[in-house]
């Protein structure tokens, strides 16, 4: 079974631009959660989509977007590009809330490596 | 919304020692307590979880306590290991299905 894929691993971008990273959650798995993840701050939670809707969003200004398809993919978006947005950004699937024990484990994928110049 | 505070931020044990790292939540909603292992590099991975239901849970060398009443539970580890280096988060999420939030983490060092 495949885990969770996350694309571009690595990409830089200068101040300004503005940037969108993949997920793709393991089979079967209809819930996605976003991340980001900078030294000395931990997991910051961004938004967490469920059939194709935000359920949850974190503490982050409007330059922070995502979006869930049909086949549970989700994308992220950055736009505006600061500096302060150099992180790993964390994509993490799970089957989704409710349902039996376990549903709601977080499996997580390698992350995209964000840096900002 | 939900807050997780984590202590110590550092901890540094000899192989063989136990270690303990301490969590706090602010929702009283929250029923769900997972801890993550993130060794340098790596992804996040699930190690061990406890449901509110429950006040300890065990796999081989690593538990996990919870005080529902203080709003707290631990991590323990015994007989630390090299490999057992690693930075570990603890989170929360309430029982709706919430967010999961994490702590800001603790990297711990076992030396040989």
């Amino acid at each position: 079974k495949a885990g969770v894929t996350q694309t571009p691993r690595y990409l830089i971008k200068t101040r300004g631009q503005q940037v969108t990273l993949s997920c793709s959650p393991i089979s079967g798995h209809r819930s996605v959660s976003w991340y980001q993840q900078t030294p000395g701050q931990g997991l910051q939670f961004l938004f967490e989509y469920f059939s194709e809707t935000q359920r949850n969003k974190g503490n982050f200004p409007g330059r922070f977007s995502g979006r869930q398809f049909s086949n549970s993919r989700s994308e992220m978006n950055v736009s505006t590009l600061e500096l302060g947005d150099s992180a790993l950004y964390l994509c993490a699937s799970s089957l989704g809330p409710g349902g039996p024990t376990g549903a709601n484990v977080l499996t997580f994928g390698a992350g995209s490596r964000l840096t900002v110049l | 919304g939900e807050n997780v505070e984590q202590h110590p931020s550092t901890l540094s044990v000899q192989e063989g020692d136990s270690a303990v790292i301490k969590c706090t939540y602010s929702d009283s909603a929250s029923n769900y307590f997972p801890w993550y292992k993130q060794e340098l590099g790596k992804r996040p991975q699930l190690i061990i979880d406890i449901r509110s239901n429950v006040g300890e849970k065990k796999d081989q060398r690593i538990a996990v306590t919870l005080n529902k009443t203080a709003k707290h539970f631990s991590l323990h580890i015994t007989e630390t290991q090299p490999e057992d280096s690693a930075v570990y988060f603890c989170a929360a999420r309430d029982n709706q299905g919430g967010k999961l939030i994490f702590g800001q983490g603790t990297e711990l060092s076992v030396k040989p």
